[in-house]
């Protein structure tokens, strides 16, 4: 089975730049999304197809992939960004598969 | 603007059946594929399955396959997942998701609220 692996939490200041990785076997070759999920929310898209941002999401909010590893990037992020955060992919049968969560903590 | 609204969750004990509803609007529904998410509690997303925008093709996650079956009737833009023998690991919350494509799996889209399942006697 295809494993996508996030560190369990990041930490940062108001207005530094936050960066959530996400490795899996050749990820770079896959279609990667982020999800973010606040306390008692649904998840919100706000990565798609690996670097592109659904209209409504701030721009502070940019995403890459290549090799081996995704990553997210929140430039500048505010206590509004305390969340968690979930990449996914397609494995090779088409069925999802989510990163384990990271919690994102801004303070 | 999209609206998912999923129902049907409760309390169920273990080895019985639920079915789950999703009810679409603001977009159109018979053109989209749907998937289910879950969510045990404090864990993280575990996919469960879609289903092709014209209920052609359907794909499960291994830890569901015979047990839950995906359908759709796009008279009604509604979306089900049909429940059976179900297991205290089973408890979560189920989300409905909408696919940004047809046939999928691209990217999902919009969430519901999600609907609670409790497996329990």
């Amino acid at each position: 089975s295809y494993d996508l692996t996030q560190p369990p939490s990041v930490s940062v200041s108001p207005g530094q730049t936050a960066r959530i990785t996400c490795a899996g076997d050749k990820l770079g070759d896959k279609s990667v999304s982020w999800f973010q999920q606040k306390p008692g929310q649904s998840p919100v898209l706000v990565i798609y197809r690996g670097i592109k941002r659904p209209s409504g999401i701030p721009e502070r909010f940019s995403g890459s992939n290549s090799g081996n590893t995704a990553t997210l990037t929140i430039s500048g992020a505010q206590a509004m960004d305390e969340a968690d955060y979930y990449c996914q992919a397609w494995d090779s049968f088409s069925a999802a598969v989510f990163g384990g969560g990271t919690k994102l903590t801004v303070l | 603007q999209v609206q998912l609204v999923e129902s049907g969750g409760g309390v169920v004990q273990p080895g019985k059946s639920v079915r789950l509803s999703c009810v679409a609007s603001g977009f159109t529904f018979r053109a989209f594929a749907m998937h289910w998410v879950r969510q045990a509690p404090g864990k993280g997303l575990e996919w469960v399955g879609y289903i092709w925008y014209d209920g052609y093709n359907k794909y499960y996650a291994d830890s569901v396959r015979g047990r839950f079956t995906m359908s759709r009737d796009n008279s009604k833009n509604t979306l089900y997942l049909f429940m059976k023998d179900l297991k205290p690991e089973d408890t979560a919350v189920y989300y409905c998701a909408k696919d940004a494509v047809g046939e999928g799996p691209d990217y999902l889209e919009y969430w519901g609220q999600g609907t609670l399942v409790t497996a329990s006697s």
